[in-house]
């Protein structure tokens, strides 16, 4: 069975400290593995979709990279509006239709 | 706005009662998905619905059962209801399937007193 670990469970950031959030798995054969964010009492929202090791994806302060074995979001200078639950999934496909979720990490960036 | 909408947005309702929760996927999307969020358990797929049939099951419980109708808009219905089943009840949508990027709507909040 898939599985997605995610860490730091909280992290709690100064405006302006760049920090990353790591987000570990086990699938049987990676077919995509997605970052969402999502504030409280929301639903998730799409941010990256990585499909093969060595990707990248860029979006004003974060950045995406996929590894065979981790995910890491970059966060560069973040603002408190950062401030949000960042969800990891994956996909593994074959018989197994479903997206596979961590638990998150929740992410406070104070003024 | 993702272009997925969920209604209703907040709902109580007492154990043992059913409800029913709706679900329009965006625009050209074929598959919709339920999942459930609760504050120990994270997000839960429970089930995917494409073009109208079944396609994968998750955690979904026996009380709990949806269905996908010709307009592509979703339902989820939930019986015998206890104070477990209180959650965030969320839908996304996708062109096909999972390697696709589900988009979610705003959920609906289950209560059960």
């Amino acid at each position: 069975e898939d599985q997605v670990t995610q860490s730091p469970e909280a992290l709690r950031l100064q405006e302006g400290e760049s920090s990353s959030l790591n987000c570990s798995y086990t699938v049987s054969g990676l077919r995509g593995l997605f970052w969402y964010r999502q504030d409280p009492g929301k639903g998730p929202e799409f941010l990256f979709t990585l499909y093969s090791a060595g990707e990248e994806k860029e979006k004003e302060r974060l950045k995406a990279t996929l590894t065979k074995k981790e995910s890491f979001l970059h966060i560069t200078a973040p603002k408190p509006e950062d401030s949000a639950t960042y969800l990891c999934a994956v996909y593994s496909g074959g018989s197994n239709y479903k997206l596979t979720f961590g638990k998150g990490t929740l992410l406070t960036v104070n003024p | 706005d993702s272009g997925v909408t969920q209604t209703p947005k907040h709902l109580i309702t007492a154990t043992g009662q059913r409800v029913t929760l709706r679900c329009s996927p965006r625009s050209g999307d074929l598959s919709v998905y339920w999942y459930q969020q609760s504050l120990d358990q994270g997000l839960q797929f429970l089930i995917q619905y494409y073009n109208g049939e079944e396609r994968a099951k998750g955690n979904i419980l026996e009380r709990f059962s949806a269905q996908q109708f010709p307009d592509l808009h979703s339902e989820l219905n939930l019986s015998s209801l206890e104070l477990g089943d209180s959650a965030l009840y969320f839908c996304a949508s996708s062109v096909v399937d999972s390697k696709e990027t589900q988009y979610f709507g705003p959920g609906t909040r289950l209560l059960v007193l």
